[in-house]
Order: C-alpha cells, then structure tokens, then sequence
C-alpha cells in the first residue's frame, strides 16, 4: 500500500486560509469515510484534528475543517495562527484494521 | 485522562530483536483495540500493528510481516511489541495509540526510540 500523497509544505499569512491536500485511490480514501488528519508539532506526538473526513474531536478549534471528494480529501485551516505552524497527516483506513498515511505536510506561518 | 507510557527502545545491531511496552492507564483497556506506529528520523508516520480488545485479532503491516509480534496483557494493561530480525530501515520513534472512538487514533503515548545500527 502506497502513502497517500499530500503537498511538502504549504504557508500562508496571519488570518487567512489554507488547504492541505491528501490524495489516494478507490481502495483508500475513495473507498472509506475514514480519513483522519493529524497535527505534530518538532519532537511531539501526533493529536487527531478531523477524524471520518470532516469530524471534529472535543476541543478541537472550529477553524479546522475537513472534506473529500472522489479520491482527494482535503484539510482546511481558516483564520491562519502561529500555533498553527507544525506538520499535518492524513491517514485512511483500508479496512481489516489496517490504514495508510500521507507523506506529511509542512504548514509554515509567513 | 488517559496515559500511555512507552518504553523498551534503544540501540539493537542489524538482525538483532528487542521488545516495546506500552503502559496504559485511566480508561479500560481491555474494551479497545490498541495500535503500534512509527515514524522514521525526519520522516512520515507509518501504520506497524493493531491488536483488538480481546488479543484474537492482530494485524500487521507489510514491511513487518512476520517479524514483528504484537500482543497485550489485559490484566496489567500492557501492550507490546516484539521486534525481531531488526534491519536498519525499522529505525525510528515508535508510538502507541487508542482506537477507542471509531477508526482513528484518538490518544499517544509520547513514543519511543529504536535504532537499528551496528
């Protein structure tokens, strides 16, 4: 199973929008309402932001957004903050328990 | 709020075998599959293994397949990992997670690391 494919860095300023892509195939994130996406910050674990495409966990701000179309899921960060510079996975169950990542995309806040 | 605590890692030669624990605490364990991932030096994460509730089921990803154990103990709320045949590309931080609310990982331990070297 390959990674899913996202984009090695996206920026933007202070206060606007971004959108991270996570792209797959029909066995993946076509196949499944199951894509997650998660946020790492240098040396941290990794934290759940979107789970089944456009979920929200608890205390998860509501600037983050995520939504998919065919086989492309994507991730939408409004209102751009510093504390919002850090790396983002998406990931899509396979069934059987199993699940793929994406390669990871790197947020810089200009 | 829930507690993951891994340990085990280190420094192993090319071939060689070591053993992860994750220590889980403040949720009941034995009612939720448990997942291994890791994450190569500067790279991406990767899926390893998922064991359900009960230990029946287990699942593995291909690149492990066959070398790597995982299994749990429900009375001290424990999982591992046994690693054997290590190579150098299993080098990395290896985490624990929860799947306690549908299917993604909702909690992470603050992982631990593995070098595969001679």
């Amino acid at each position: 199973q390959s990674a899913l494919t996202q984009p090695a860095s996206v920026s933007g300023s202070p206060g606007q929008s971004i959108t991270i892509s996570c792209t797959g195939t029909s066995s993946d994130v076509g196949g499944y309402n199951y894509v997650s996406w998660y946020q790492q910050y240098p040396g941290k674990a990794p934290k759940v932001m979107i789970y089944d495409v456009s979920n929200r966990p608890s205390g998860v701000s509501n600037r983050f957004s995520g939504s998919k179309s065919g086989n492309t899921a994507s991730l939408t960060i409004s209102g751009l903050q510093a504390e919002d510079e850090a790396d983002y996975y998406c990931s899509s169950y396979l069934g059987s328990s199993t699940y793929v990542f994406g390669t990871g995309t790197k947020v810089t806040v200009l | 709020e829930v507690q993951l605590l891994e340990s085990g890692g280190g420094l192993v030669q090319p071939g060689g075998s070591l053993r992860l624990s994750c220590a889980a605490s403040a949720f009941t364990f034995s009612n939720y599959a448990m997942t291994w991932l890791r994450q190569a030096p500067g790279k991406g994460l990767e899926w390893v293994s998922t064991i359900s509730g009960n230990g029946v089921g287990t699942y593995y990803a291909d690149s492990v397949k066959g070398r790597f154990t995982i299994s749990r103990d429900n009375s001290e709320s424990t999982l591992y990992l046994q690693m054997n045949s290590l190579r150098a590309e299993d080098t990395a931080v290896y985490y624990c997670a929860t799947r306690r609310y549908g299917r993604y990982f909702d909690s992470w331990g603050q992982g631990t690391l593995v070098t595969v070297s001679s």
